[in-house]
């Protein structure tokens, strides 16, 4: 069965603090991402992997960086985390050019955190 | 940038009622999937649409995307209280990797 897991479903941290979220998929995916979901404004794309070291900035970059040294890993970094990046985290993975070749894009449980 | 739109935001019905969800797109597009969530958790692969006019279905779920490639649907026929949840429209426009979503739509199932 396919598996996207994200290392912690809740996470509280204080302001200033480095965060790292990780996401580790086994469908020997090439690309990943990661998206944060908040009431209102519905799920924004923050950065997205297609490659091994590869990665693109998503529509909300800011605040935010991310590293992939093996395939199956997609870490998500908060450099200095502030409140207003209190949201759901959500990290997805896909084969090949997804949208366009009609592969489906497989998303994990998500992860809930609190910047206090 | 591609904007996606969906109605009604929030939708509560009887069980056994059928219901419609739109999914209404800014530009053309490549590819249309569509997710249900449940609060506090990832999304649920249901379909994915490419063709204009095409219709999928699963279970009691089917969904179309309009010749136009501008539109989908997502129609539900005899709701039941596991249908609940958000359901989510995601789309690919130009660009291969990046996937847009509608807001989604809470849909709320009474016994």
């Amino acid at each position: 069965d396919v598996k996207v897991t994200q290392s912690s479903r809740y996470l509280v941290k204080r302001t200033g603090e480095k965060v790292f979220l990780e996401c580790v998929q086994d469908m020997d995916h090439e690309n990943m991402f990661w998206y944060r979901q908040d009431p209102g404004l519905g799920l924004r794309l923050i950065y997205f992997s297609y490659d091994v070291k590869m990665k693109e900035k998503g529509d909300i970059p800011e605040g935010y960086s991310v590293s992939r040294e093996k395939k199956e890993r997609f870490s998500l970094i908060l450099e200095s985390a502030s409140t207003n990046q209190t949201s759901m985290y959500l990290c997805a993975s896909t084969s090949d050019s997804g949208g366009l070749s009609g592969n489906t894009i497989y998303f994990g449980e998500g992860s809930w955190l609190t910047v206090v | 940038s591609q904007e996606l739109e969906q109605s009604p935001q929030s939708l509560i019905v009887q069980e056994g009622k059928n219901l419609t969800i739109n999914c209404t797109s800014s530009k053309t597009l490549y590819g249309l999937y569509w997710y249900k969530q449940k609060y506090g958790e990832g999304l649920i692969f249901l379909m994915m649409l490419q063709k204009g006019g095409e219709e999928k279905s699963h279970e009691k779920i089917t969904a179309k995307l309009d010749e136009k490639k501008q539109q989908s649907s997502l129609h539900i026929t005899a709701s039941q209280p596991s249908h609940a949840g958000i359901y989510l429209c995601g789309a690919a426009g130009g660009s291969n990797y990046k996937l847009t979503f509608g807001k989604g739509t809470l849909l709320t199932v009474n016994p």
